[in-house]
């Protein structure tokens, strides 16, 4: 079964233009979850997508947006970009069915680098 | 507030010793608490999770970690380090205060992660 895919891999912007990233879960999956990876804030949770619906949605300002497709694609959305939103975004999926006990499967990430 | 911690921001272990990890965590509820490993360049890879049950949890690659609920501690150990251990290792905790919809798979605190690295 294929994993997490989260394409492009790498991405070059600059300051004020706005980005899409796309993320793939396992087949079956139904809960995708977005996360920022800083070497300074570390890994920090922008938001998680059921169905379709925006569920949870970690403490970012509102240019970090996102979406659920009815396959549970996700796309995240950033827009007026910034130098210290400079990081790598990672997406992870999980069934969906069984609470917080469940496991998260991570994709291989989206670096992003804003000049 | 659910937080989890780590230490030690590097650990150094020969090649062959048992090397060990720690993490402790803080939570209003039952504890979700789970390991992943990071390679360089690579997204997160999971290791090993504590729900309920045995307080020695097995996981991938050897990998164990021993629940400890007096200390709120769970800390990811193995017998015997390889130098292809040597990697970032994050702990994380399920966040209860994002429950809802009574099945709410919220969200993932981590620790700072912690370097390990394994000399032959």
């Amino acid at each position: 079964k294929a994993g997490v895919t989260q394409t492009p891999r790498y991405l070059i912007k600059t300051r004020g233009q706005q980005v899409t990233l796309s993320c793939s879960p396992i087949s079956g999956h139904r809960s995708v979850s977005w996360y920022q990876q800083t070497p300074g804030q570390g890994l920090q949770f922008l938001f998680e997508y059921f169905s379709e619906t925006q569920r949870n949605k970690g403490n970012f300002p509102g240019r970090f947006s996102g979406r659920q497709f009815s396959n549970s694609r996700s796309e995240m959305n950033v827009s007026t970009l910034e130098l210290g939103d400079s990081a790598l975004y990672l997406c992870a999926s999980s069934l969906a069915g069984g609470g917080l006990q469940e496991t998260q499967y991570f994709g291989p990430g989206t670096r992003l680098l804003v000049l | 507030a659910q937080s989890v911690a780590q230490p030690e921001d590097q650990v150094n272990v020969a090649e062959g010793n048992p090397l060990t990890v720690k993490c402790t965590y803080s939570v209003s509820g039952n504890p979700y608490l789970f390991w992943y490993v990071q390679y360089p360049n690579r997204g997160l890879q999971f290791l090993l999770k504590y729900i309920t049950g045995d307080n020695l949890v097995k996981g991938s690659y050897g990998f164990e970690a021993e629940f400890n609920k007096s200390q709120t501690s769970f800390h990811l150990k193995k017998p015997s380090a390889l130098v292809s251990d040597s990697a970032l290792y994050f702990c994380a905790v399920r966040d209860w205060g994002r429950m809802n919809y009574g099945g709410s798979q919220g969200n993932l605190i981590f620790g700072k992660g912690t370097k390990l690295s394994v000399k032959p």
